[in-house]
């Protein structure tokens, strides 16, 4: 799978948005991101995917460069329940990989009250 | 809905002794499960993939017949290490992907933690 740079960590405070980068320049055609986050001693849950075009749903929003080589996960207004750590992971959709998922490191936010 | 149960959710074994970890897909079927472990701080590593009533494919540097995966139906896998040591503590968490429809999201479990005294 191909590699996801984010951030080690990210503050942001209660009720203002938050915009969590991810370098993704070795992305292929077929691939799409995928964002998932994990809260403390729980499993990861999924947040949104995209190939292309810019996501909207009901957590979050997923802009994605023109390139496809970098995406942003936007949290219009951070609650203190979205402290979690945030993963931006590339799926390859030709079905070969089976669609498992290869997670990095993430990125840890941190939402203050 | 696209709900999935782990049990147990935690477990304290003695070293040498077999636990078993169950994956259920409450109200989907899954046709692939996969198993996860995650170290303290650490992200998580795919240990295998399952496919219902087939082998488990492992992730290279897992061993199989040390992790026993069994897929029986469409809604639950289970896991069981053997011969647990206590370097196989780690909080194992399990996902599917439902059979139909979808096809893009992996419906996590709450994870299980494991600790091997």
């Amino acid at each position: 799978d191909a590699k996801t740079t984010q951030p080690n960590s990210m503050e942001s405070n209660e009720e203002e948005p938050v915009h969590l980068p991810c370098n993704h320049s070795t992305i292929s055609g077929t691939d799409y991101i995928h964002w998932y986050r994990q809260l403390p001693s729980q499993g990861p849950e999924y947040v949104i995917h995209g190939l292309t075009s810019n996501v909207n749903n009901r957590m979050a929003s997923l802009a994605i460069a023109e390139d496809r080589k970098s995406s942003t996960l936007i949290l219009h207004r951070a609650t203190l329940r979205d402290a979690a750590v945030y993963y931006c992971i590339l799926r390859d959709s030709s079905g070969g990989s089976n669609y498992k998922l290869t997670f990095g490191k993430g990125t840890l936010l941190t939402v203050n009250p | 809905g696209a709900v999935v149960s782990q049990h147990p959710s935690w477990v304290i074994c003695k070293s040498g002794t077999s636990v078993k970890i169950e994956c259920r897909s409450l109200d989907f079927q899954a046709t692939t499960m996969f198993w996860y472990r995650q170290f303290p701080k650490q992200s998580l590593m795919l240990m295998a993939t399952s496919n219902e009533g087939s082998k488990a494919t492992y992730e290279q540097g897992v061993e199989k017949d040390k992790f026993l995966i069994n897929h029986a139906s469409l809604t639950l896998s289970t896991l069981t290490v053997t011969s647990a040591h206590p370097e196989d503590s780690s909080f194992y968490i399990c996902s599917a992907r439902p059979a139909l429809g979808g096809g893009y999201e992996q419906y996590f479990g709450p994870g299980t933690r494991l600790t091997v005294t």
